[in-house]
């Protein structure tokens, strides 16, 4: 059962626009979510996280936003550059004992110059 | 310190042979996490450790797969009687023991069962 679900295979954005990626789960017991990118060829790369009882974390041009009743969050990117362009992981935590790190599938973001 | 180290980077086998890798997390990190990438999808969790207990171990995790962690430092994780359905990216992370803490990834081992 997929507990962390990125439905969006790919999203197209334009040099300068916003880049939003979405993500949902499904385990109420999620309290830690972050977000990683990969490049080809690369591991991830943790980009930011939210803790649950947050609702935005903002880092330069990067925002993460928590929905906790709509179990939803979504990674904002302003202004995006053609360098974003990279594979985007959503990823949640249940930090109650086990430290285990749940990932979605990903969504590849194409950011155009 | 670089990061996160993983050797070796690819590695082609037949299948029925064995294969190990080597992680080798970032010093001051006692938290280290085995994780497996297919095509398409995102890291599976297979197994973490603090410092060199293993202390969670994913169902994806069949027999044919032991990890060790020996002196706390480096990791090891050894696949016997390799299939093809084992073609996978293994992915190493390691992080700092904290509630709120965020693992840092290794460039991975990608492995081609033939």
């Amino acid at each position: 059962d997929q507990q962390v679900k990125q439905n969006s295979p790919s999203l197209s954005v334009q040099e300068g626009r916003i880049s939003i990626l979405n993500c949902d789960y499904t385990n109420s017991m999620f309290d830690y979510f972050l977000w990683y990118k990969k490049y080809p060829a690369e591991g991830p790369t943790f980009l930011i996280s939210i803790s649950s009882i947050k609702d935005k974390n903002e880092d330069g041009r990067f925002t993460v936003f928590l929905n906790k009743s709509a179990k939803h969050l979504s990674l904002h990117i302003v202004p995006s550059q053609p360098g974003d362009s990279a594979v985007y992981f959503c990823a949640a935590r249940e930090n109650t004992g086990g430290f285990k790190t749940i990932f979605g599938a990903g969504t590849r973001l194409f950011v155009k110059a | 310190d670089t990061g996160v180290s993983q050797d070796p980077r690819h590695k082609i086998t037949k299948r029925g042979q064995n294969v190990t890798f080597r992680c080798d997390p970032i010093s001051e990190h006692n938290r280290l996490y085995w994780y497996r990438q297919t095509l398409g999808q995102g890291p599976e969790f297979l197994t973490y450790f603090q410092n060199e207990a293993q202390l969670e171990k994913s169902r994806l995790l069949s027999d044919r797969f032991s990890a060790e962690r020996p002196k706390g430092s480096f990791s090891t994780l050894e696949i016997q009687r390799t299939e093809q359905g084992d073609s996978a990216m293994y992915l190493c992370a390691s992080s700092h023991q904290g509630v709120m803490t965020e693992a840092f990834f290794g460039q991975g081992t990608r492995l081609t069962v033939v």
